[in-house]
């Protein structure tokens, strides 16, 4: 089964920083997303990015894909203490083990 | 608003017994999904139904069953828990076929099997 695997398993930087994770695989893609999960709650999610497109917004994030590199990135601008989470790449139902991000106030 | 939901946050069973994991989706979707969730395993994908009375083997569906009579409802059974499926369970629904549309989740079971 395809793998997503997010890079790095963690992440801690302060309010106002933009916090970058990224988000690898090993097969070909229909098109790939990303989630949030809040400590010991169900997963919500964030934005879908088809394979035929290279970059998408959604307020305060930025979601990039680059098939030929097999790997995303999802980039969250100006952090807030609420973003603090655990933040997962899926493709094809294979979850990542995901990235944990902290910030700080 | 999608609303998954799931019959108990916490449960605690012996080792051995039967157990029952109920969810519930209020859209009308005909994906349902149940995944677990470990520590450095991410999530992982038990079983999946893309209609009523069908069912799929996910990733890991050993020592685990699924029932799907209705199409809101789809139910995950431990046949004989074991303290290895100490996990956090997850169930997910989707309006298109799994793994390209996107999955509503529940809040999660956390089981623990004493």
């Amino acid at each position: 089964s395809q793998q997503g695997e997010e890079d790095p398993q963690a992440l801690s930087i302060q309010e106002g920083e933009n916090a970058t994770m990224n988000c690898s695989y090993k097969t070909s893609i229909n098109n790939l997303q990303w989630y949030r999960q809040n400590s010991g709650r169900g997963l919500v999610h964030l934005i879908l990015i088809r394979s035929n497109e290279r970059e998408k917004h959604s307020g305060r994030l930025r979601v990039t894909l680059d098939t030929s590199k097999k790997s995303s990135s999802l980039l969250i601008t100006a952090s807030r203490a609420a973003d603090t989470a655990s933040y997962f790449c899926e493709t094809g139902l294979t979850f990542g083990k995901g990235t944990m991000l902290l910030v700080s106030p | 608003d999608v609303k998954v939901t799931q019959s108990s946050r916490y449960l605690v069973k012996r080792t051995g017994e039967k157990v029952f994991l109920e969810c519930v989706q209020d859209m009308d979707h005909e994906n349902m999904f149940w995944y677990r969730q470990d520590p450095g395993l991410g999530l992982r994908l038990i079983y999946f139904s893309y209609d009523v009375k069908m069912k799929e083997k996910g990733d890991i569906p050993e020592g685990y069953s699924v029932s799907r009579e209705k199409k809101e409802r789809f139910s995950l059974i431990l046949e004989s828990a074991s303290t290895n499926q100490t996990s956090m369970y997850l169930c997910a629904s989707s309006l298109l076929a799994g793994g390209t549309d996107t999955q509503y989740f529940g809040p999660g079971t956390r089981l623990t099997v004493l």
